[in-house]
């Protein structure tokens, strides 16, 4: 079964930095893009960054490039997210995903004095 | 950046009834267009991919259409847990895009 599992999300201060992992199981990890996507309160889906097999290609939404940071552990079958430089527009839901078919569950961040 | 258009925004309708949810681009993302359900507390669910295939699991009330810049969901008949948010995205072109959504809620 095909499993996706966030972590590290919680409760920062603005212009602060956060790890989110993604633990992923079920599936050959290690050939696939994958990628995370959130949703702030209140508002739709949007896709953050991308990272492909082998980390040959990365891509970032402009509202996110410069400051975080997507990479890959093959071998512990994990994706993250590097954080940094955190507004409070950052606050949301942040998914782990393998398109088109498998998220995880998500990890809550909130981005608050 | 290929921007989706969703509409209507809101779409009130009550169980058994028909419902059909558009997505158009602003260009041309061929068949690379998937569906999903948003429900409160919950991962997305794929309901459609490539425009018109339906996802493992997902049942023959829901149906998907169209290709290049206009694509449609269609839900026969509406069940009580039907009633979510749907959104399109699209995969043809760096960046990955969203629809801003579709509340279908009861009326």
């Amino acid at each position: 079964e095909v499993q996706l599992v966030e972590s590290g999300g919680g409760l920062v201060k603005p212009g602060g930095s956060l790890r989110l992992s993604c633990a992923a199981s079920g599936f050959t990890f290690s050939t696939y893009y994958i990628n995370w996507v959130r949703q702030a309160p209140g508002k739709g889906l949007e896709w953050v960054s991308s990272i492909s097999d082998s980390s040959s290609f990365i891509y970032y939404a402009d509202s996110v490039k410069g400051r975080f940071t997507i990479s890959r552990d093959d071998a512990k079958k994990s994706l993250y997210l590097q954080m940094n430089s955190l507004t409070a527009e950052d606050t949301a839901v942040y998914y782990c995903a393998r398109f088109p078919d498998y998220w995880g569950q998500g990890t809550l961040v909130t981005v608050s004095s | 950046e290929i921007v989706l258009t969703q509409s209507p925004a809101t779409l009130s309708l009550s169980p058994g009834e028909r419902a059909t949810l558009s997505c158009r681009a602003s260009q041309s993302v061929s068949s690379f267009l998937a569906w999903y359900q948003l429900k409160p507390g919950q991962a997305p669910r794929l309901l459609i991919y490539d425009a018109s295939n339906r996802a493992t699991g997902i049942t023959t009330r829901f149906s998907g259409s169209g290709s290049g810049t206009d694509f449609t969901l269609t839900i026969s008949s509406l069940e009580p847990e039907d009633f979510a948010v749907y959104y399109c995205q699209q995969r043809s072109h760096w960046p990955i895009t969203f629809g801003q959504g579709t509340r279908l809620e009861i009326k």
